[in-house]
């Protein structure tokens, strides 16, 4: 079974500054995808970011990249310029590749704060 | 267009009670999943549907639980025999599929309080 541990349940940061949260994660698999969701208070969950495990690149959506560590099972969320409205619990989700849509596995979340 | 939408936002229901819970998926998409996220927690999977049928209801917890969704679009959580413990946010997310991994969408979830 794999599970996804995240060690730091709150950050906080202020406004314009990098923050970087943690993620790693236990798996037999070779073939897999790591995900980053957002959960503002609204209870919405948001994909933030994904990263396929056979690319070696690290992914990256405009302020929101990754750090990913295949040998390690090692996948961290650099948040920069940080803004108010990234304000929310940040979950990293694992999912097998088994050629289709599969299930999430969930970490227990970091709730991050960005102060004015 | 319109996103994931569950019904009701929120249900308070008496310990031993039944509840229905109901997902609307965005129009196309053939899966459909539950996750359920307690206080404090990330969500856990319940099941998961491809089309009308369970290919996956590996997470439901016991049988007190059961989803359907007969018609391949929308989708009911029912839970008999309601306990305290059951008491969280039910969320529902679906996407497309195709042979290579799609994003899950999911609703604002259905908060269940189990008095």
């Amino acid at each position: 079974a794999q599970t996804v541990t995240q060690s730091q349940p709150e950050m906080s940061v202020q406004e314009a500054e990098t923050v970087t949260l943690s993620c790693t994660y236990d798996t037999s698999e070779n073939n897999y995808y790591l995900f980053w969701y957002k959960q503002p208070p609204s209870r919405q969950m948001i994909l933030v970011i994904r990263q396929e495990a056979y690319k070696q690149q690290n992914a990256t959506e405009n302020r929101f990249s990754v750090n990913f560590q295949k040998a390690a099972k090692s996948f961290s969320l650099k948040i920069s310029d940080s803004q108010l409205g990234d304000t929310a619990m940040y979950f990293c989700a694992f999912m097998k590749h088994q050629g289709g849509s599969e299930k999430l596995v969930f970490g227990k979340g970091t709730k991050l704060t960005v102060n004015p | 267009g319109a996103g994931v939408s569950q019904t009701p936002s929120n249900k308070v229901t008496e310990k031993g009670k039944y509840v229905e819970l109901r997902c609307d998926p965005i129009s196309g998409h053939t899966a459909l999943y539950w996750y359920r996220q307690s206080l404090g927690q990330g969500p856990e999977f319940l099941i998961y549907f491809q089309g009308t049928g369970a290919a996956d209801d590996s997470g439901l917890p016991n049988d007190r639980f059961f989803a359907v969704r007969p018609e391949g679009s929308v989708s009911t959580l029912k839970i008999q025999r309601t306990e305290r413990g059951d008491s969280a946010v039910y969320l529902c997310a679906s996407s497309l599929y195709h042979t290579t991994v799609n994003e899950q969408f999911f609703g604002p979830g259905t908060r269940l309080t189990v008095l």
